[in-house]
């Protein structure tokens, strides 16, 4: 199975500051990967398809990139409603797997 | 617009089954694929597996192949995940999701499985 490995597990950022969660597969993937986000007591939402592809409806401020086994999701001046759990999964082979999560609090 | 609407959360006993349904809506249902996730807390994200409603195909994580069996219904739109034996261990929140790169998610159906 490709394990996915996301850092830090916890990320504490100012609003209006950029941030960068990071996702490092055990194998090479391609760009097979796909972040989400969780909000509490909510669904995931998808966020940015195949490492840089952007979603519509998706604030511009969330972006992607990638590929290989290193992965980033970016988000540029943090608001409030960003706080949430963050996931990437990959389907580059069978079974897909996600990562452990990353959760953003806001200072 | 896509939907996907899950059927209410279950209060099972230990060994019982369970039949969880995703109703999908806005689109071809039988042109993607339906994936099912489990969620426990403090366990993440688990991939259960997926079912392409047109034909039937299906792929399942091994370490969830005797516990879960996808149908779909193309005549009502619905997807149906079976759990069966069910333990403590199974106790989650389930979501359906379309597409192998998860575009659209259900609402989630939240399992409790106790004595």
């Amino acid at each position: 199975d490709i394990l996915l490995t996301q850092s830090p597990a916890i990320l504490s950022v100012s609003p209006g500051e950029r941030v960068s969660f990071s996702c490092r597969a055990s194998q090479n993937i391609g760009t097979s990967i796909h972040w989400y986000q969780q909000r509490t007591n909510g669904s995931p939402r998808l966020l940015i398809k195949f490492a840089s592809e952007s979603i519509s409806g998706i604030p511009s401020r969330f972006s992607g990139s990638g590929s290989g086994t290193d992965f980033t999701l970016s988000v540029n001046s943090v608001e409030s409603e960003d706080i949430a759990d963050y996931y990437c999964q990959q389907n580059y082979s069978w079974p897909y797997t996600f990562g452990g999560g990353t959760k953003l609090e806001i200072k | 617009q896509v939907q996907l609407q899950q059927s209410g959360a279950e209060l099972m006993k230990p060994g019982a089954s369970v039949k969880i349904s995703c109703k999908a809506t806005g689109y071809s249902f039988s042109s993607y694929w339906i994936e099912w996730v489990k969620q426990r807390p403090g366990h993440g994200l688990e991939w259960i597996g997926e079912i392409l409603p047109g034909s039937d195909n299906a792929n399942y994580n091994e370490k969830f192949k005797g516990k879960a069996t996808f149908t779909a219904d193309k005549s009502s739109n619905t997807a149906y995940m079976h759990l069966s034996s069910l333990t403590s261990e199974d106790s989650a929140v389930y979501y359906c999701a379309r597409g192998a790169w998860f575009a659209f998610w259900g609402q989630g159906t939240l399992v409790t499985v106790s004595a």
